[in-house]
């Protein structure tokens, strides 16, 4: 089983339309937890951290269910510069101040006009 | 202020061949990762440097994967003989040292996407 579970998608969508993302993932010692974006032939970019309490960034809402190892990305009003691969991301933090990031394998996300 | 770069930003070499990636972490920072993504599927951690020291390396491959991070300032990793499933995106990333549990955020380079024929 992998550690980061995401639908591959493709999630094809019009603009305007309101689309959600979901991932779980299985070591239940990850410490923090994010989306990244990711460009066709990009490197990956931090979209947004997540927190138990949910948090929203613009048309970007996240949540995460600690309980059920569950985080969720909702983007609202879609725009054609959202297309993109949308990479859930958990961390591993060790004692000594360092990390480990665990990748999932991305959703792909298309908003066509 | 310059973000991380990785050099080359393309490699294509041939089975058995040997290649050197590089990898420019942005200043500061004292930790510098290596993740591969292998087409298809998912970026996978490979190993972290705390300055020059390794301090995770239990996401490399096998022994022909050699990285350096001498001086606790850029890093290479070395691929010999390289194999065709070594093919794929290698990004570096790095990050500020922190004291504590608290997360930093990584940032990631360009990567290099190195083909082996």
């Amino acid at each position: 089983r992998k550690e980061v579970e995401q639908d591959p998608g493709p999630f094809n969508v019009p603009e305007g339309a309101t689309v959600a993302f979901n991932c779980t993932y299985s070591n239940s010692a990850s410490q923090s937890f994010f989306w990244y974006r990711q460009d066709c032939r990009k490197e990956p970019k931090l979209l947004m951290s997540v927190y138990s309490s949910g948090n929203e960034d613009g048309r970007f809402t996240a949540q995460l269910n600690r309980a059920s190892q569950y985080i969720s990305l909702l983007i609202r009003d879609s725009k054609l510069s959202d297309s993109a691969t949308y990479l859930c991301v958990v961390n591993i933090a060790f004692s000594g101040g360092y990390n480990k990031l665990i990748f999932g394998a991305g959703t792909r996300l298309a908003v066509h006009p | 202020e310059a973000g991380v770069t990785q050099f080359p930003s393309h490699s294509v070499i041939e089975k058995g061949q040997t290649v050197t990636l590089r990898c420019d972490p942005i200043s500061g920072h004292d930790n510098l990762y290596w993740y591969r993504r292998v087409m298809g599927k998912e970026i996978k951690f490979l190993l972290h440097f705390v300055k020059e020291s390794k301090q995770d390396e239990s996401g490399m491959p096998n022994n022909r994967f050699l990285a350096e991070r001498t001086g606790g300032t850029y890093s290479t990793l070395k691929v010999q003989p390289a194999e065709l499933e070594d093919s794929g995106v290698y990004f570096c990333a790095s990050s500020p040292y922190v004291s504590s549990l608290v997360t930093d955020t990584q940032y990631f380079g360009p990567g290099t996407r190195l083909t082996v024929l």
